[in-house]
């Protein structure tokens, strides 16, 4: 099982400024990441997946990169609205597809 | 644009079992996995298994093996996941998701979640 670390558990950042959230995973899994945002009450959204390119609708301040097993997403220029949960996914190697255990992202 | 609704939300005892039905429509089951993912109050995303349709069949995580069943329906476009023996543990948001391809990947839709409440 790929077991996927994210870090910081929580990120203090002020409004249009960058946040960088980190994803680690226990074995490669080749560029097979997804991000999500997820706010209270709401389903995940997805944001990234193949570790780099963005879902359709998802502004251009939203980026990925990463391969192997370091990942990150970047978020520039902060908008309230981004204040929000974030998970990284594998899907290189399944059953079970895993999730990292999230990043809060907080207004700071 | 593929669309999700789920069923509503359920209390049940102890002990008890709950079936969960996820709707699809502006795609077909047998283009799409579909996949159960769970989240216990205040924490975070679990995948519980899938209807894979390149080997038209389910796939759990080692955890749910034997406990949770995955079926699909594509003549009512239906995907369902039952829970058997549920236990306290088992309260969560249980969402549906689907993968562009028919095997996991990332899940471009989800469903609204149903909240399963296990209480005595």
């Amino acid at each position: 099982e790929r077991v996927m670390t994210q870090s910081p558990a929580t990120l203090s950042v002020s409004p249009g400024e960058r946040a960088a959230l980190s994803c680690r995973a226990s074995q490669s899994i080749s560029s097979n990441l997804a991000w999500y945002q997820q706010k209270p009450g709401q389903a995940p959204r997805l944001l990234i997946y193949g570790a780099s390119t963005r879902a359709t609708g998802i502004p251009v301040r939203f980026s990925g990169n990463g391969s192997g097993t370091e990942f990150t997403l970047t978020i520039n220029s902060l908008q309230s609205e981004d204040f929000a949960v974030y998970y990284c996914q594998q899907y290189n190697d399944w059953p079970p597809i895993t999730f990292g255990q999230g990043t809060r992202l907080e207004i700071k | 644009q593929v669309q999700l609704v789920q069923s509503g939300a359920e209390v049940k005892k102890p002990g008890s079992s709950v079936k969960v039905s996820c709707k699809v429509s502006g795609g077909t089951l047998s283009n799409h996995a579909i996949s159960w993912v769970r989240q216990a109050p205040g924490q975070g995303l679990e995948w519980m298994g899938g209807f894979i349709p390149i080997f038209g069949s389910a796939k759990y995580a080692q955890r749910f093996q034997g406990r949770v069943t995955i079926t699909a329906d594509e003549s009512t476009s239906t995907a369902s996941m039952e829970v058997t023996s549920l236990r306290s543990d088992d309260t969560a948001v249980y969402y549906c998701g689907t993968s562009t391809r028919p095997y996991p990947t990332w899940f471009d839709a989800w469903g609204q979640g149903t909240l399963v409440t296990v209480s005595s």
